[in-house]
């Protein structure tokens, strides 16, 4: 079963709007970690952020904010007034307390096109 | 945020040679590190774990005797594609995990900037 869902493959929006990644994630762990990762074209996968399950309060970083609610088991991702640079493929990502190594789990990705 | 570096970027062989590719994690110890293969327009794959000076734990369906991994210290681990062959031309990704110290686990993969495999 798919343990981190990201239903939007892909978005395209004009440069300066705002734009809400979604991620839904799926486990019977109590302890597990989420994280968002951007992977650029040239490829290399840049850490965004990590919650870990303990810790639903939002977090703004510059453009960027995350909405971790447990309730209904999403940590949606939102960058304000975007910008060319913000194109990417963004990967939502689960890591459980029980998986061995906390392997990570990615979601199919979302890629994000801003337009000039 | 922590650095991962991995060689070379981009290879490209003929088919029947052996390619490695070497992932080392440059300002922390990763005891553990991952291998990921990913396909155009596609997520990343798992394709191993590896943990220092152990045996690496490969997913299923990943043969092991083709994808060799070697972590021989808390910094470096290679992966050896051997025998490659055009079917194994892909993007692979390594990862280290920086656990942290403390009570607090830290547990952060970050990942090496790819190599991409071309197989003739």
């Amino acid at each position: 079963a798919q343990k981190v869902t990201q239903a939007q493959t892909e978005i395209s929006v004009v440069e300066k709007e705002d734009v809400t990644l979604d991620c839904v994630y799926e486990t019977r762990d109590t302890t597990y970690y989420l994280f968002w990762y951007k992977q650029p074209p040239s490829g290399e996968l840049v850490f965004l952020i990590r919650r870990n399950s303990f810790d639903e309060q939002n977090e703004i970083s510059g453009r960027y904010s995350w909405n971790f609610q447990k309730s209904t088991s999403s940590f949606n991702f939102t960058i304000t007034a975007s910008q060319v640079v913000d194109s990417a493929v963004y990967f939502c990502a689960l890591s459980e307390a029980g998986s061995n190594d906390y392997k990570l789990s990615f979601g199919a990705g979302t890629t994000v096109t801003v337009r000039a | 945020g922590a650095v991962v570096s991995q060689h070379p970027s981009r290879v490209i062989c003929k088919s029947g040679t052996s390619v490695k590719i070497e992932c080392r994690s440059l300002d922390f110890q990763a005891t553990t590190m991952f291998w990921y293969r990913q396909f155009p327009k596609q997520s990343l794959m798992l394709m191993a774990t590896s943990n220092e000076g152990s045996k690496a734990t490969y997913e299923q369906g990943v043969e092991k005797d083709k994808f060799l991994i070697n972590h021989a210290s808390l910094t470096l681990s290679t992966l050896t594609v051997t025998s490659a062959h055009p079917e194994d031309s892909s993007f692979y990704i390594c990862s280290a995990r920086d656990f942290g110290v403390g009570a607090v686990a830290k547990n952060i993969q970050y990942f090496g900037a790819g190599t991409r495999l071309s197989v003739l």
